[in-house]
């Protein structure tokens, strides 16, 4: 079935420094990619998306990157801060978005 | 003004009990879903609903029967209630364009119900 890869499940960075996400999705037919931030307890809210058409998208200090061939999308956080801590998760959704599957989740740290 | 809103936060309940969660959104979305978020923190899509209709049931037990008496509820009952069962229940909703063009958009969370069974 459908499959959505996340890594790494953890990543602790240094304030100031960029971190990475990475993910790998499964179904050819999957053409939006959300990324959602959840802080502890909370909902998770979108922070960033891209569509099958675009190749990047920047807002601010996030970044995503798509690379539909291989099916790899990526998130990058630039000078990160310590409210950057949170588990992000990304997620790969059909047209419509009726059925979105998401990675398992990253927990970032950023050390002040 | 809250844009999507649970009922209750909070469910504790014993094994074999039969519970509901409701869920309510006033930004006139079309399609609205549950997820469960397990203790590990796996989201997992259960049902996705649009214009009240069901679209995606992903293989939840039959004990778990959503309801939607128009588009801007959708609720979830639990019939006879396992161990299993508890974990964090999102209801979401988004837009959606005609069907013509369709095209997924953003989904805006509820703050979550967290159910436990003893």
């Amino acid at each position: 079935g459908e499959n959505v890869e996340q890594h790494p499940s953890t990543l602790s960075v240094q304030e100031g420094d960029s971190a990475v996400i990475k993910c790998t999705y499964s179904d050819s037919a999957s053409n939006y990619f959300p990324w959602y931030k959840q802080e502890l307890g909370k909902r998770p809210q979108l922070i960033i998306d891209i569509r099958s058409n675009v190749g990047e998208k920047k807002d601010q200090r996030i970044a995503v990157t798509l690379n539909k061939t291989a099916k790899h999308f990526s998130l990058h956080i630039t000078e990160t801060q310590p409210e950057d801590s949170a588990v992000y998760f990304c997620a790969a959704s059909d047209t419509g978005g009726f059925k979105t599957i998401f990675g398992a989740g990253t927990r970032l740290f950023v050390k002040a | 003004d809250t844009a999507v809103s649970q009922t209750p936060k909070y469910l504790v309940t014993q094994m074999g009990n039969d519970k509901s969660i409701k869920c309510e959104q006033n930004l006139g979305h079309d399609t609205m879903y549950w997820y469960k978020q397990d203790s590990k923190k796996f989201l997992k899509i259960m049902f996705s609903y649009n214009n009240k209709e069901l679209i995606i049931n992903e293989t939840v037990p039959n004990r778990f029967s959503p309801k939607s008496p128009d588009k801007a509820h959708l609720n979830l009952h639990i019939n006879s209630l396992e161990l299993g069962d508890s974990a964090v229940y999102f209801c979401a909703s988004s837009q959606d364009l005609a069907s013509s063009q369709r095209t997924p958009y953003e989904q805006y969370f509820g703050p979550g119900t967290r159910l436990t069974v003893t």
